[in-house]
C-alpha cells in the first residue's frame, strides 16, 4: 500500500514570495491533516479535513496560508506571502476518519520550507 | 488547552542500556496517547498507543502505561540499540475537541552509542 506522498520535499524562497505545497493521502482515507514542523518543536496542526469539507482550521494563519481538497483526495497547501518564521517542515498526515474516537495517522515524509 | 510535556534532549546511552522518556500531558477527559517516532530521514511512524487509564501500549521492544492519577506516560525499553537512534515524541488526542487532531510535546533526540 502507498504511503502519504508529498511535494516537493525541499523549497528554499525569498520572504514574501508565494509558495505551494501537494499532497496525495493513502487511497481511501478521508480525513487529511497539515501540520507545522519548527525546528526544534513538535508538529502543530494546521488545519484538517473529512473529505472535502473543514473540520479544524482554528490555527491556521488565515491573512497567508490557505487551504483546499477540492475532491476530497489530494490537497493543496498555499502560503502567500511567506514570512521569515514560516521555515518549517510542512507535513501531511491522513487517516480513515469516521466516527471512531481514534484512527491511526500516517505522515507524508514532509515538505521542507525555508524562507530566506 | 491541552498541552504534552517531554524531557528534552538529547539523551545518550550506550548500546544496551534502559531507556526512560518522560511524558507528561494536561487535558480535560480522557484523552488517548500515543509515542510517534523519526528516524533520520523519514516520516512520523506511530510507535504505540494507549487509549484508557492503565492501559500498557507496547511495540519493539518499548512500552508506556497511561497513568491516570500522575497524567503521564512514559517510554521505557529495556535494551536500547544503535537503530533505536530518532526523535521520539508524545501526543495526545482529546475526543472532546473536534476532529482528531493530535497534540504533540517537542520531542526527544534519543542517541545509542555502540
Amino acid at each position: 500500500e502507498a504511503g502519504v506522498a508529498q511535494s516537493p520535499r525541499y523549497k528554499i524562497i525569498e520572504k514574501r514570495q508565494s509558495v505551494a505545497f501537494w499532497c496525495n493521502p493513502i487511497s481511501g482515507h478521508a480525513t487529511l491533516y497539515w501540520y507545522q514542523q519548527i525546528l526544534g518543536q513538535g508538529p502543530k496542526l494546521l488545519i484538517q479535513f473529512q473529505n472535502n469539507g473543514v473540520v479544524d482550521d482554528s490555527q491556521l494563519p488565515k491573512d497567508r496560508f490557505s487551504a483546499e481538497r477540492l475532491k476530497g483526495v489530494d490537497s493543496t497547501l498555499k502560503i502567500q506571502p511567506a514570512k521569515l518564521e514560516d521555515s518549517a517542515v510542512y507535513l501531511c498526515a491522513s487517516s480513515q476518519g469516521g466516527t471512531v474516537s481514534y484512527n491511526e495517522q500516517f505522515f507524508g515524509p514532509g515538505t521542507r520550507l525555508t524562507v530566506l | 488547552g491541552d498541552s504534552v510535556t517531554q524531557m528534552e534532549g538529547p539523551v545518550t546511552l550506550s548500546e544496551e542500556a534502559f531507556l526512560t522518556i518522560n511524558c507528561t500531558y494536561t487535558a480535560t477527559g480522557y484523552p488517548s496517547l500515543f509515542w510517534y517516532v523519526q528516524y533520520p530521514g523519514e516520516g512520523l511512524q506511530l510507535l504505540l498507543k494507549a487509549t484508557k487509564a492503565d492501559d500498557k501500549g507496547s511495540n519493539k521492544g518499548f512500552e508506556a502505561t497511561y497513568r491516570k492519577e500522575t497524567t503521564s506516560f512514559h517510554l521505557e525499553k529495556g535494551s536500547v540499540q544503535v537503530s533505536d537512534s530518532a526523535v521520539y515524541f508524545c501526543a495526545l488526542i482529546n475526543p472532546n475537541n473536534a476532529g482528531n487532531m493530535l497534540t504533540f510535546g517537542g520531542g526527544t533526540r534519543l542517541m545509542v552509542k555502540p
